[in-house]
């Protein structure tokens, strides 16, 4: 049980292009999910935390109009990474939390972006 | 001083030793502390979670220590499999479901 999916596994796109990352608990319902960015050799960094049905809470730092997230279901949240560029290319991971028992997070295996 | 803190290592040791990490965290308030495992360009496997009693799966064993504020995981009779990056994660009090995670310790189990 606990399995998160993510999609696509890895993007390659040019400077100026949007790019749509899914992540999905599969045998789970998620009111809440996470994503977080990685920089290589670097810890992950929660950019923002996705609730289903309202607004995504940002962290500080990380801007809401470039990184639009959508809840759109107990299952399902997106990230759009709009108007990438360099700077951008990151390892981009979601996770879902499953409250019973232990309120755990349950990681999707991350999208790699790379932008031209 | 960081909220979560770890020793990024690495540490290598030799297959079938016992190895401890720790983590420390600066909110004294927290109140749910887990261990996650990283391979190399992988995303974070939950390894365990942390109970106030401490517990044990097999040859891992995670503790609590909230008087220190760190909490740690023993590894014992390590595998070549082990390698990886092991996460320390804490839910902030006043954080609402956030972790915050530390920056990983490498373990390198060699020959």
């Amino acid at each position: 049980g606990a399995v998160v999916s993510q999609h696509p596994s890895w993007v390659i796109c040019k400077s100026g292009t949007s790019v749509k990352i899914e992540c999905r608990s599969l045998d789970f319902q998620a009111t809440t999910m996470f994503w977080y960015r990685q920089f290589p050799k670097q810890s992950l960094m929660l950019m923002a935390t996705s609730n289903e049905g309202s607004k995504a809470t940002y962290e500080q730092g990380v801007e809401k109009d470039k990184f639009l997230i959508n809840h759109a279901s107990l299952t399902l949240s997106t990230l759009t990474v709009t108007s990438a560029h360099p700077e951008d290319s990151s390892f981009y991971i979601c996770s879902a939390r499953l409250k019973v028992p232990y309120n755990e997070q349950f990681f999707g295996p991350g999208t790699r972006l790379t932008v031209l | 001083r960081k909220e979560v803190e770890q020793d990024p290592g690495p540490f290598n040791v030799p297959e079938g030793a016992t190895v401890a990490f720790n983590c420390t965290y600066s909110n004294s308030a927290s109140q749910s502390f887990f261990w996650y495992r990283q391979d190399c360009r992988k995303e974070p496997k939950l390894l365990m979670s942390v109970y106030s009693s401490g517990n044990e799966d097999g040859r891992f064993t995670a503790q609590l220590n909230r008087a220190s504020q760190y909490i740690s995981l023993l590894i014992r009779d390590s595998k070549l499999s082990d390698s990886a990056t092991y996460l320390c994660a804490v839910n902030m009090a006043g954080g609402g479901n956030k972790l915050t995670f530390g920056t990983g310790t490498q373990l390198k189990v060699e020959l």
